[in-house]
């Protein structure tokens, strides 16, 4: 099993919909959860971070996390082609400063 | 700079030889990472200074990588030997603290190609 667990995508949504994009990781223990956004040959670029189980919303861009079922989720409202990129979830396990990523998300969204 | 930089951005090296990459994290930041993208993957855990001091080198593939940080600002990160498997993106990242839960910010990265 994979610490931090992605669907690669890609997911493809009109504009204008919401995209769900989901993530489970596998040490319980852990504390922190990151979502990035990263376009193609470009570098990982922060969008979320949260902390606490429940909602955080930020613009069109709401982060969920259920520590219980060791699940984090980006929802992204509005969606716009502008948008399209491959999302990465991140995750601190077991205290340490590094973090582990999942193989990304591709999110296509067309006109 | 506003931001993390990272030199060259680009490296071509023939096989064998040794190649120095650069990181200059943002300013006042404590903790550096340095991470390895292969193409189509997530970014993989390299190696973590806090200050100067290397607190984590777990995720260096081989003693033919050595990273260090003298000053606790500029950071380098060599590959002696390089092997083809070498070829991928070299992320850096830093945060202003040193505990655990800080959002990290990412350079643009050197793109590395091993002929």
């Amino acid at each position: 099993q994979k610490e931090v667990e992605q669907n690669s995508g890609p997911l493809s949504v009109p504009e204008g919909a919401i995209a769900s994009l989901n993530c489970t990781y596998s040490d319980r223990g852990s504390q922190s959860f990151f979502w990035y956004r990263q376009y193609s040959g470009k570098s990982p670029e922060l969008i979320m971070f949260i902390y606490s189980n429940g909602d955080k919303e930020d613009g069109r861009f709401t982060a969920q996390l259920n520590k219980a079922s060791q699940y984090v989720s980006l929802l992204i409202r509005d969606s716009q082609p502008s948008d399209s990129a491959t999302y990465l979830c991140a995750v601190n396990m077991g205290g340490f400063n590094k973090l582990i990523f999942g193989t990304g998300t591709r999110l296509q969204v067309f006109p | 700079g506003a931001g993390v930089s990272q030199s060259p951005r680009y490296k071509v090296a023939k096989r064998g030889q040794d190649v120095a990459l650069r990181c200059d994290p943002i300013s006042g930041h404590v903790s550096l990472f340095w991470y390895q993208q292969a193409l189509g993957q997530g970014p993989e855990f390299l190696t973590y200074f806090q200050n100067e001091a290397q607190l984590d080198k777990s995720g260096l593939p081989s003693d033919r990588f050595f990273a260090e940080r003298p000053e606790g600002s500029v950071s380098t990160l060599k590959i002696q030997r390089t092997q083809q498997e070498d070829s991928a993106v070299y992320l850096c990242a830093s945060t202003w603290g040193q505990g655990t839960g800080q959002p990290q910010h990412f350079g643009d990265g050197t793109r590395l190609s091993i002929l």
